[in-house]
Parts: structure tokens; C-alpha cells; sequence
């Protein structure tokens, strides 16, 4: 079975630009939730998703943003890039919201120069 | 909010030695993960714990809930080249609001195993 895929795996901007980000979850799981890791780091939560809406938010700015669609992928959005946007996002799926136990895809490297 | 403090940061051992490591929390949780990360990949679930006071084991890997459910630990016995990598604790509580869904990971624990 296909495990949780991210796309792209790597991706360059400049400061000011736009970036999405794409996930794709564990078929028959309803729930995606991206994180931010920063070098050195543990994974920051950014958002949660369920059934096609937001249920979690992480303290991040609203220059970033999600959505899910009816198949259960999900986008990440970050609008006007900062260099500290430079990160490893990570996007996560489960069977159902809040409890149920997230199992990771293998990231998109994002540098922002 | 809530912390989980992670330790030992690093750790350096010889092949086939045990190793243990923990996260403590600030906060109780309602489930605890560890995760393995390997440089450029995405964390892999290794053990999941879901009650307070829980054993749980995985091949050569060990991990306790905590009876007060602001800690837990992991151990592996037996180590081996391949278990080298970052081992991250994650605790996840029934908060609903914003932290609904929310995973609150340690800071890591990267472990070098000399064969």
C-alpha cells in the first residue's frame, strides 16, 4: 500500500514569492495535518484537516494557509516567503481527526533565498 | 503552552549496546509516539502508546507510557548500525480549540552507533 506522498520534494523561491505545497494521504484516511521542521529541530504542527476542513491551527502566521479537497489530499499555501520560511514541511495523514495516530510523508524541502 | 523536554540530546555507543532515552512533559498526554527520522526523510512511527502505564514493544525497541502521563521513555536493546538516526518523542492530547489534532514533538535524540 502507498504510503503518505508529498510533492515536490524539493523546491527553491525567493523571499516575496508563493509557494504550494501538495499531500496526498494514506488511502482510507480521512485526516491530513502539516508541520514545519526546521533544521535541528522537532516538527512544528501547522494544521489539521478533516473532512475538508480546518479543525487544528499551530501559531503560524496567516501567511499561511490549507485547504483539503473531497478526495482527502490537502495543499499547503505560504503567501510573501521569509528566509526563516526555509524549512522541511511535512505532511501527515490518519483515519479520523484528534486521536488517531499520524503517520508521516517524506517532507518537501523548501529554501528560501 | 505545552513542552516536552527530550534527552539525552545526543548519544554515541557501541554496537550492541543498549540505549535508553525520554521525554518529559509539562503537560499530561493522552497518547505518546516515537518516531526515527532519517536525514532528508519524513519521521517513521516506531511505537505508540495510548494508556497511561502502557509497555509496548517492538522488536528490540521498548517504550512506556508514564503513570502520570507527563512522561515516557524508549529503549533499544542490542543496537545496530541501521538504528542510527534522530528518535523524536510526540504527545498528542484530547485538546479540541486549536490544538485539535495537534502532535507537540521533543527536540530529538540523535544516536551514533560505532560498530
Amino acid at each position: 500500500d502507498a504510503g503518505v506522498t508529498q510533492s515536490p520534494t524539493h523546491l527553491i523561491k525567493t523571499r516575496g514569492q508563493h509557494v504550494t505545497l501538495r499531500c496526498s494521504p494514506i488511502s482510507g484516511h480521512k485526516s491530513v495535518s502539516w508541520y514545519q521542521q526546521v533544521l535541528g529541530q522537532g516538527p512544528q504542527f501547522i494544521f489539521q484537516y478533516y473532512e475538508k476542513e480546518e479543525r487544528g491551527r499551530g501559531n503560524f502566521p496567516d501567511r499561511f494557509s490549507a485547504r483539503q479537497f473531497p478526495n482527502y489530499s490537502s495543499e499547503l499555501n505560504v503567501n510573501a516567503l521569509l528566509l526563516g520560511d526555509s524549512a522541511l514541511y511535512l505532511c501527515a495523514s490518519s483515519l479520523a481527526a484528534n486521536t488517531e495516530t499520524q503517520y508521516f510523508g517524506p517532507g518537501t524541502r523548501l529554501l528560501v533565498l | 503552552g505545552q513542552q516536552l523536554n527530550q534527552s539525552p540530546q545526543s548519544m554515541f555507543i557501541q554496537e550492541g549496546e543498549d540505549v535508553s532515552m525520554n521525554c518529559t512533559s509539562s503537560s499530561i498526554f493522552n497518547t505518546w509516539l516515537w518516531y526515527k527520522q532519517d536525514p532528508g526523510e519524513g519521521p517513521v512511527l516506531l511505537i505508540a502508546l495510548y494508556k497511561a502505564g502502557e509497555l509496548t514493544s517492538n522488536g528490540r525497541l521498548t517504550a512506556q507510557f508514564g503513570i502520570t502521563r507527563k512522561d515516557s521513555f524508549l529503549n533499544i536493546s542490542a543496537s545496530i548500525p541501521s538504528d542510527v538516526g534522530i528518535y523524536f518523542c510526540a504527545g498528542q492530547s484530547n485538546a479540541g480549540g486549536t490544538s485539535y489534532g495537534k502532535l507537540t514533538f521533543g527536540q530529538g535524540t540523535i544516536l551514533t552507533v560505532h560498530p
